[in-house]
């Protein structure tokens, strides 16, 4: 079935630094969804990414989706404690069962 | 604008016992979803609801767990009985469309002694 693969599974930074998660499919996506899950918390809807190439802002943090449509990064300018948490994406896949799937999450923390 | 309520927040029960999970979505909202995320692991959907019709439930062990949304809005998902691997949160989320963007709920952290 369809997968959506999320890399890296774990990241430890200082605060201050800057962090990358990818989120990559093997087959083209219609749209993609980015969520913030803290800990013992729910996930939270951050963004949706639809068109090839797209790039979003939102403050310290900006999504970005392939030119393929077959992956997508979330990058956090300037980490602080506060973006300690799980990133999650959720991927359509274009044609066959367009059912959103979630990756596994990436599990950031930011050391003080 | 209220946000999707679930109940109760945690449950600990024997396997072999049954248990219910309730959710509220949001307001106006037709699609609901149950998820099922165990730790260390993104959400797994179980089922999708649009408005009272069942969307996917493909990955719902139907031998144990049942849902149901009769009248469109609110929900309940069931086991029965408990099997020792179905200790997970199970979160509820609704949106205003299929795929469009979902609210979650806090979820029930489902523990099987």
């Amino acid at each position: 079935g369809q997968q959506v693969m999320q890399i890296p599974q774990y990241q430890h930074v200082q605060e201050g630094e800057d962090f990358t998660t990818y989120c990559n499919s093997s087959t083209t996506l219609s749209n993609i969804q980015w969520y913030k899950q803290r800990p013992g918390g729910h996930p939270v809807f951050l963004i949706q990414l639809v068109k090839s190439g797209e790039v979003k802002k939102q403050k310290r943090l900006t999504f970005q989706f392939g030119e393929a449509k077959k992956n997508s990064s979330l990058h956090i300018t300037a980490t602080q404690t506060g973006d300690s948490a799980i990133y999650l994406c959720a991927a359509v896949t274009q044609g066959g069962s367009e059912k959103l799937v979630f990756g596994k999450g990436t599990k950031l923390t930011v050391n003080p | 604008e209220a946000g999707v309520a679930q109940s109760p927040r945690y449950k600990i029960i024997e396997k072999r016992q049954s248990v219910a999970f309730w959710c509220n979505p949001i307001s106006g909202h037709a699609t609901l979803y149950w998820y099922q995320q165990i730790l260390g692991q993104g959400p797994k959907l179980l089922i999708q609801f649009q408005n009272n019709g069942v969307v996917d439930d493909s990955q719902l062990p139907k031998d144990r767990f049942s849902a149901e949304r009769l009248k469109g809005v609110d929900s309940t998902l069931k086991i029965q009985p408990a099997k020792l691997e179905d200790s997970a949160v199970y979160l509820c989320a609704s949106s205003f469309g299929r795929n469009q963007p979902q609210h979650f709920g806090d979820g029930t952290r489902l523990s099987i002694l």
